[in-house]
């Protein structure tokens, strides 16, 4: 079965703050993505991962990929207010070309 | 930047109703995807297609059937509502040629509620 697991459901963060985001899947994959939904809006892309060990970052964000391990980590460095969104990790499984399973979401609120 | 238009951002409607949600890129490209959002729960896909008049069954097809007569656009049809279809559906297109790995552009979204 194709899973993607993503943990926490809910992180409620200070600012200043450093968390993870994780995102396990269940079997080999081609590529995984890193999308931001701000609420009301759309969903936008924030990060590709194409192989193992790779590692992108944009400000206080960093992806990265351990598909021996098949998963994916979203690190927040020093979080702000404008951080807050709900964060989705998607896998397009080999073999299953362009379509994507996308994880449950984790709704981050970054307080004061 | 690729544009993806849904046609109405909220939408009621009644059970029994056949219903249709629109899609439309501008980008020209050959892969599209409707999806369904609900709360703990995700996105999951209802349908996708590859190409026009091609369409191919995601997760969760039953009660939703999809058109694609043109590449730029891509209905959804739901044949006859019913009311654990009220959802937050998303369309998306991506390309369908090299590079693969390019991310889906998503539209704004439809909330459809269903009396």
């Amino acid at each position: 079965e194709l899973k993607v697991e993503q943990n926490p459901l809910f992180l409620s963060m200070q600012e200043e703050k450093n968390y993870t985001i994780y995102c396990n899947y269940s079997t080999t994959s081609d590529r995984l993505y890193w999308y931001r939904q701000d609420p009301g809006k759309s969903l936008e892309s924030l990060f590709v991962l194409l192989s193992n060990g790779a590692v992108k970052q944009e400000g206080r964000l960093m992806a990265s990929l351990d598909t021996k391990a098949r998963l994916s980590t979203l690190h927040i460095t020093a979080a702000v207010h404008d951080l807050s969104a709900t964060y989705f990790c998607a896998v397009s499984f080999t073999g299953t070309a362009s379509k994507l399973t996308f994880g449950t979401g984790t709704r981050l609120q970054v307080t004061l | 930047d690729v544009k993806v238009t849904q046609s109405s951002r909220y939408l009621v409607k009644r059970t029994g109703e056949k219903v249709f949600l629109e899609c439309v890129q501008d980008m020209d490209h050959e892969n599209m995807f409707w999806y369904r959002q609900d709360p703990g729960l995700g996105l999951r896909l209802i349908y996708f297609s590859y190409d026009v008049k091609m369409k191919e069954k995601g997760d969760i097809p039953e009660g939703y059937s999809v058109s694609r007569e043109k590449k730029e656009r891509f209905s959804l049809i739901l044949e006859s509502a019913s009311t654990n279809q009220t959802s937050m559906y998303l369309c998306a297109s991506s390309l369908g040629t090299e590079p693969f790995y390019q991310p889906q552009h998503f539209g704004d979204g439809t909330r459809l509620s269903i009396l």
